[in-house]
């Protein structure tokens, strides 16, 4: 069981380039997001989804964009790339339900825009 | 939507002293709210939560507080050790998984 499992855990990209970050879990959780993390900032939530084939946005969705084909995968795509998304991505799971439980984070990674 | 406000942000406390956050929450359809640990370049991990039906949880050194009236809720942790030392950030949620979390507190426990 290897949880939340993410690639890559480093990138460098140069502004205008587009990328994919790979978000994939094995626990069967419907629910799956994505947030970057900044300095003083806290975790912010970039997209979300509950379910396959569904998908919505969270308070700071500009400039990605995700897709949910199955259950395990959720991806987050950078369109064009800027310094301002020079940022730690997090992808985190749960259930999802009328009691909402535990966010399983992965290990994170760390982008870094010129 | 949702706005949580967390403090302070940087916390120093002796090593067996005590340490505790606090977080506020707008909006009273939340109803489950974790706290997370982060060490420094690792994954944040839950380390106790509460939901709205109970006023209070303990967990060995570490105890969490609700009061929906005032909506905040808090952080205990009881006679701290080093590796207490980490980023802790509070979050409160609803039954739609929206999370939403606090700026975050940096401890510090000194030997």
């Amino acid at each position: 069981n290897a949880g939340v499992t993410q690639t890559p855990k480093f990138q460098v990209l140069k502004t205008g380039q587009s990328m994919t970050l790979q978000c994939a879990q094995d626990m069967n959780h419907e629910y799956m997001s994505w947030y970057r993390q900044d300095p003083g900032m806290g975790l912010r939530l970039i997209h979300y989804s509950v379910g396959a084939g569904i998908t919505d946005q969270g308070e700071v969705p500009n400039g990605y964009n995700v897709s949910r084909s199955t259950t395990e995968d959720f991806p987050l795509r950078l369109l064009s790339a800027a310094p301002s998304q020079t940022s730690v991505y997090f992808c985190a799971s749960s259930y999802y339900g009328s009691n909402t439980g535990e966010l399983f984070f992965g290990e994170g990674s760390r982008l870094t825009v010129l | 939507g949702e706005n949580v406000e967390q403090h302070p942000s940087t916390l120093s406390v002796q090593e067996g002293d005590s340490a505790v956050i606090k977080c506020t929450y707008s909006d009273s359809a939340s109803n489950y709210f974790p706290w997370y640990k982060q060490e420094l370049g690792k994954r944040p991990q839950l380390i106790i939560d509460i939901r709205s039906n109970v006023g209070e949880k303990k967990d060995q050194r570490i105890a969490v507080t609700l009061n929906k009236t005032a909506k905040h809720f808090s952080l205990h942790i009881t006679e701290t050790q080093p590796e207490d030392s980490a980023v802790y950030f509070c979050a409160a949620a609803n039954t739609g998984n929206q999370f939403y979390f606090g700026t975050g507190t940096s401890l510090t426990v000194i030997p």
